[in-house]
């Protein structure tokens, strides 16, 4: 079955650097997106990727967050300057994006530890 | 921003009763899903009811959609100590036919 792959699965880095998480979407999946849950809490949305561009992002992702489709099959969320508060399980997903019924299939997720 | 609300946020059973989580939310939606976390992993999609379903079932799992009062229930049958998991509801909202909206969870632990 066709599946959502991300690495690292768990990153520690010092606060201030940069970090970049890497996904590989289903290879006939449109719509990208990168979702973040903080130990024990909600599943929360930062930006969704259509056509090689943003098409939907949250308050969360501000000027510290990009995201790049490099080539056909790598998308990636890079954070410039990590924060303590950016420590969390981030999560790529895919979908079609034909049915309009727009279900997701997830990755693993990538920890990512601020120290 | 809106959000679907699960209650309740841990349900903890014996092996073999059913297990019955509920979700709540604000806008007129286009379907609600279901999806399953275990510990530490990613999200796993369960079941999809539309918005002019009322219920729907696959295998141990029955779904329903209440559309007047904004809520869905998840109800799984005999269950499994493998059945322990969070699950999140998420809605698709008619005015964003993109973007999901995700409910806190429901932390369920089956007891062998």
């Amino acid at each position: 079955e066709p599946e959502v792959t991300q690495t690292p699965s768990h990153q520690v880095t010092q606060m201030g650097q940069e970090v970049i998480l890497r996904c590989v979407p289903i290879s006939n999946h449109l719509y990208f997106y990168w979702y973040r849950q903080i130990l024990g809490q909600k599943v929360e949305f930062l930006v969704s990727f259509y056509n090689n561009e943003i098409s939907e992002k949250s308050e969360i992702f501000d000027d510290q967050f990009s995201v790049e489709r490099p080539d056909g099959s790598n998308f990636t969320l890079k954070i410039r300057s990590t924060k303590l508060e950016d420590s969390a399980m981030y999560f790529c997903a895919s979908s079609e994006g034909t049915s309009g019924a727009n279900v997701l299939t997830f990755g693993a997720g990538s920890r990512l530890t601020v120290l | 921003s809106q959000q679907g609300e699960e209650d309740p946020q841990a349900l903890s059973i014996q092996e073999g009763e059913n297990a019955t989580m509920n979700c709540s939310y604000k806008t007129s939606i286009n379907n609600l899903q279901w999806y399953r976390q275990n510990s530490g992993r990613g999200l796993v999609h369960l079941i999809l009811i539309r918005s002019n379903e009322r219920e729907k079932h696959s295998g141990r799992l029955r779904v329903t959609l209440d559309t007047s009062k904004k809520s869905s229930s998840l109800l799984i049958t005999a269950s499994r100590a493998a059945d322990t998991a969070s699950y999140f509801c998420a809605t698709l909202r008619v005015s964003n036919n993109r973007k999901l909206i995700w409910g806190l969870g429901t932390s369920l632990a089956v007891n062998p």
